[in-house]
């Protein structure tokens, strides 16, 4: 199946710092979405970005499905950013079943 | 609040039991996912129903079973329950299978402890 790699595994900031997440994949991809899983648990979507660049708020993420990579970049880091963030990834030859990697630990210090 | 409510929150069950999980989509989604979170295996893609029909499945035990109803909610039974079973189960719903609305909304999960 395809392989979902995020790194780095875990980030340490202080509060205000930028930082860029990566996601590589290794097969062509139907969907792209990014998470943000919050230390209550919650998973919320921030992006589904199979291709190109978004934009909300303090967060960005471009895909570049030709290479097989997405970045999520958080500007002005805040303590509520801390959590994990997963990328998942649908495959062309997989319809329907999104692959999660491992995520990345953030955490933000004040 | 998402839209998506799971039902329980939580659950302690025995091993060897069978329990229900249930997940009422965000309304106007007609696919629901579930997935189990565990601290070793990360989130792992169970089985997906759209609008009624099983659309793909992952790597789910066949002691697990689930199915979507005409209301669009899902139950998800889990059967002859071992302590490896415990783990976060999300439900999460979409749109549409895929196009510029797609996107999972998840509920909060149901956490269930096996003892």
């Amino acid at each position: 199946g395809i392989q979902v790699e995020q790194s780095p595994p875990d980030l340490i900031l202080q509060e205000g710092a930028n930082s860029t997440l990566r996601c590589n994949f290794s097969d062509s991809v139907n969907n792209l979405q990014w998470f943000h899983q919050n230390p209550w648990g919650q998973l919320i979507n921030l992006f589904y970005i199979p291709s190109g660049t978004k934009q909300n708020g303090r967060l960005s993420a471009t895909t570049v499905a030709t290479e097989r990579y997405s970045l999520l970049y958080i500007s002005s880091s805040q303590t509520t950013d801390s959590g994990v963030y997963f990328c998942a990834v649908e495959p062309h030859t997989n319809a329907g079943k999104s692959t999660f990697g491992d995520g990345t630990t953030l955490t933000v210090k004040p | 609040d998402s839209g998506v409510t799971q039902t329980p929150k939580h659950l302690i069950t025995a091993t060897g039991q069978r329990v229900t999980l249930r997940c009422s989509p965000r309304s106007g989604d007609l696919s629901v996912y579930w997935y189990q979170q565990s601290l070793d295996q990360g989130l792992q893609f169970l089985i997906q129903y759209y609008n009624g029909e099983e659309r793909a499945k992952g790597n789910i035990l066949e002691r697990f079973s689930a199915q979507q109803f005409p209301d669009l909610h899902s139950e998800l039974n889990l059967s002859s329950l071992e302590l490896g079973d415990s783990a976060l189960y999300f439900c999460a719903s979409s749109v549409a299978t895929q196009g510029p609305n797609y996107g999972y909304t998840f509920g909060s999960g149901t956490r269930l402890t096996v003892v």
